[in-house]
């Protein structure tokens, strides 16, 4: 069964380094999404990405984020300069159209910023 | 400020006993209401709901949507222990499909 792809499983970084989250969406996929949850919270919404652009951002997605899909299949997340509060699962979602709109989630990227 | 909330926040049963999630929603534009379950690290789809009052079932997990009094109810039937996990609500609302989260219900079924 095709699946979302996370890449790392882990990261851990220093306070203010840059991290780069990668997801490989399910391939005829073409809405992207990343969500966000800190240990013990709920999921929160950060951003969806459809078409080359971000369609909607949360208050969370600050200046410190961008997002993008550099070579046509991995869907990044980046983050500029991290902080302890960034520490968190990381998790890519895509679905296929607007029709079939049913999100699958990657297994997520646990961010660890010291 | 879209809203969606579930109860009970955890939940202790034995094998064999049938539970009730409940999620509740305020939102604008309501689309959808999807049920995610979250074991060990990714949420997993189990149903999606547009439409009033049709059951949704697969095996022992039902689902149903009340869009006149916004809310929806997950029931499990002969619980077993690996249903053990948090159970998540999640809303599509707006003009997007992103999705907003309620805090989860975590499970656990004892043998």
């Amino acid at each position: 069964e095709p699946e979302v792809t996370q890449t790392p499983s882990h990261q851990v970084t220093q306070m203010g380094q840059e991290v780069i989250l990668r997801c490989v969406p399910i391939s005829n996929h073409l809405y992207f999404y990343w969500y966000r949850q800190i240990l013990g919270q709920k999921v929160e919404f950060l951003v969806s990405f459809y078409n080359n652009e971000i369609s909607e951002k949360s208050e969370i997605f600050d200046d410190q984020f961008s997002v993008e899909r550099p070579d046509g299949s991995n869907f990044t997340l980046k983050i500029r300069s991290t902080k302890l509060e960034d520490s968190a699962m990381y998790f890519c979602a895509t679905h296929r159209d607007f029709v079939k709109n049913i999100q699958y989630f990657g297994a997520g990227t646990r961010l660890s910023v010291l | 400020e879209d809203k969606v909330v579930q109860s009970p926040l955890s939940l202790v049963v034995h094998e064999g006993d049938t539970v009730t999630l409940n999620c509740s929603y305020e939102v604008t534009n309501f689309r959808s209401l999807l049920w995610y379950k979250q074991e060990k690290k990714a949420p997993t789809f189990l149903f999606m709901l547009t439409s009033s009052g049709i059951e949704k079932k697969s095996g022992r997990l039902s689902s149903i949507l009340d869009k006149k009094e916004l809310f929806s109810i997950l029931n499990i039937t002969a619980t077993q222990t690996g249903d053990s996990a948090v159970y998540l609500c999640a809303v599509e609302a707006g003009n997007n499909n992103d999705m907003r989260f309620g805090a989860g219900t975590r499970l656990t079924v004892k043998p």
